[in-house]
């Protein structure tokens, strides 16, 4: 079958940096996606790996290893408006996203 | 960036009416539109993929006879949920993307539909 584990719920201070990691197992592979949502909120686009390597945007960044079925997002410096949940997804080979549970990150000052 | 929109971003009616639920694409042409829904401090549940000017695809558990879903043009696809009920209160979330080869799914708002 089908997986996408990630964390259900992580905590982290402003200004610190957080890893958020994702591991998945899913037939065949077309890219892995972070999205952002906030509470009451649609997802909004972050990162798309889809070679192994660290791609960085501004404060976050987002790893992929396709050997190991393993990605993270890191995000740095974090600001409380950062407190939303981080959702993995994996695009399988009918080019259709398969969601991780997504992680509630709590940003405390 | 791309641009998806929907309408209304916000129902409330009565237990047995139907709802019209409209996404467009503003700035991009969505051969693929997709349709979400997602229950309160739950993920994403993929509800149906819609390519333009043909039959969508539901997933399974989806009833296809009670949410219609047409993809009438390259920019817009709706969704109706028909004889709504109270359990089809929801937050519904299309998303669009322009074709295989374009990797990434937009977003629009959601609408929030409260079925009394």
């Amino acid at each position: 079958g089908q997986n996408i584990d990630q964390p259900t719920e992580m905590t982290a201070t402003e200004g610190a940096i957080v890893q958020i990691n994702c591991t998945y197992q899913t037939s065949g592979f077309n890219g892995l996606f972070w999205y952002q949502q906030h509470a009451g909120e649609a997802p909004t686009f972050l990162s798309y790996n889809v070679l192994d390597g660290l791609e960085e945007k501004g404060r976050f960044s987002s790893f992929l290893s396709r050997s190991k079925g393993y990605s993270y997002l890191l995000l740095k410096e974090l600001q409380m408006k950062d407190s939303a949940s981080y959702l993995c997804a994996v695009q399988d080979s009918n080019y259709q996203l398969i969601w991780g549970a997504g992680t509630k990150l709590i940003i405390k000052p | 960036g791309a641009v998806v929109s929907q309408h209304p971003s916000w129902v409330i009616c009565k237990s047995g009416t139907s709802v019209k639920i409209e996404c467009r694409s503003l700035d991009f042409q969505a051969t693929t539109m997709f349709w979400y829904r997602q229950f309160p401090k739950q993920s994403l549940m993929l509800m149906a993929t819609s390519n333009e000017g043909s039959k969508a695809t539901y997933e399974q558990g989806v009833e296809k006879d009670k949410f219609l879903i047409n993809h009438a043009s390259l920019t817009l696809s709706t969704l109706t949920v028909t004889s709504a009920h109270p359990e089809d209160s929801s937050f519904y979330i299309c998303s669009a993307r322009a074709g295989t080869s374009e990797e990434t799914q937009y977003f629009g708002p959601g609408t929030r539909l409260l079925v009394l």
